[in-house]
């Protein structure tokens, strides 16, 4: 059975402490990897599609990168508005997405 | 561009009440449809798809069912609502099999 984890379950950073979101998988055929922000009480919002290991993805102070078993997402120095619940999720070959729970994080200025 | 509208934004519904949520997408066509639903603390879960008209699958079997009576419009509907429907329900469309883009939501509770 396909399975997504993320961790930490939350994090919170003081502003311009960079870090890292982890997500790993176990599919038996990765079609794609998503990578959604989303804000309290919203649906998610797009970030990034990586289809192979070693793809890498920017986006202002993001980085999607990805592994034959796992993508990173790195914020670099994150500022209060990168507060949110960022989700991972797999595409085997397939419509179906299979979702990761998911890491609050929250940046303190 | 490509706009999903969901309603409504929020419902609170008796227990063994019906249900119909809609969904729509503007500025595409033939979209794959989505129906999600995400429980607090916990992730995404698949519902239904469709990839046309009146063709939908599901993927969890429970009271709810969809129905795709127009290319852009999905609905998601129950005759008997229970305590265990209660959540945030989500619509997303893609062209293909590519990425899913979602609509803001409707949060359900059930009392």
């Amino acid at each position: 059975e396909d399975q997504v984890t993320q961790s930490p379950e939350a994090l919170r950073l003081q502003e311009g402490e960079s870090s890292s979101l982890n997500c790993s998988y176990t599919v038996s055929g990765l079609r794609g990897l998503f990578w959604y922000r989303q804000d309290p009480g919203k649906g998610p919002e797009f970030l990034f599609t990586l289809y192979s290991a070693g793809e890498e993805k920017e986006k202002e102070r993001l980085k999607a990168t990805l592994t034959k078993k796992e993508s990173f997402l790195h914020i670099t120095a994150p500022k209060p508005e990168d507060s949110a619940t960022y989700l991972c999720a797999v595409q085997e070959y397939g419509n179906k997405l299979v979702f990761g729970a998911g890491t609050i994080l929250r940046v303190k200025s | 561009s490509q706009t999903i509208h969901q309603w409504p934004a929020t419902l609170v519904q008796p227990v063994g009440s019906p249900l119909s949520l809609e969904c729509t997408v503007e500025g595409t066509s033939n979209p794959n449809l989505y129906w999600y639903r995400q429980a607090a603390g916990r992730g995404l879960q698949l519902l239904f798809y469709s990839v046309g008209i009146g063709q939908i699958s599901s993927e969890v079997p429970q009271n709810l069912s969809a129905s795709r009576p127009q290319d852009r419009q999905f609905i998601l509907s129950s005759k008997k609502l229970l305590l265990s429907d209660s959540g945030f329900y989500l619509c997303a469309w893609s062209v293909s099999v590519d990425t899913q883009y979602f609509g803001p939501g409707t949060r359900l509770t059930v009392l």
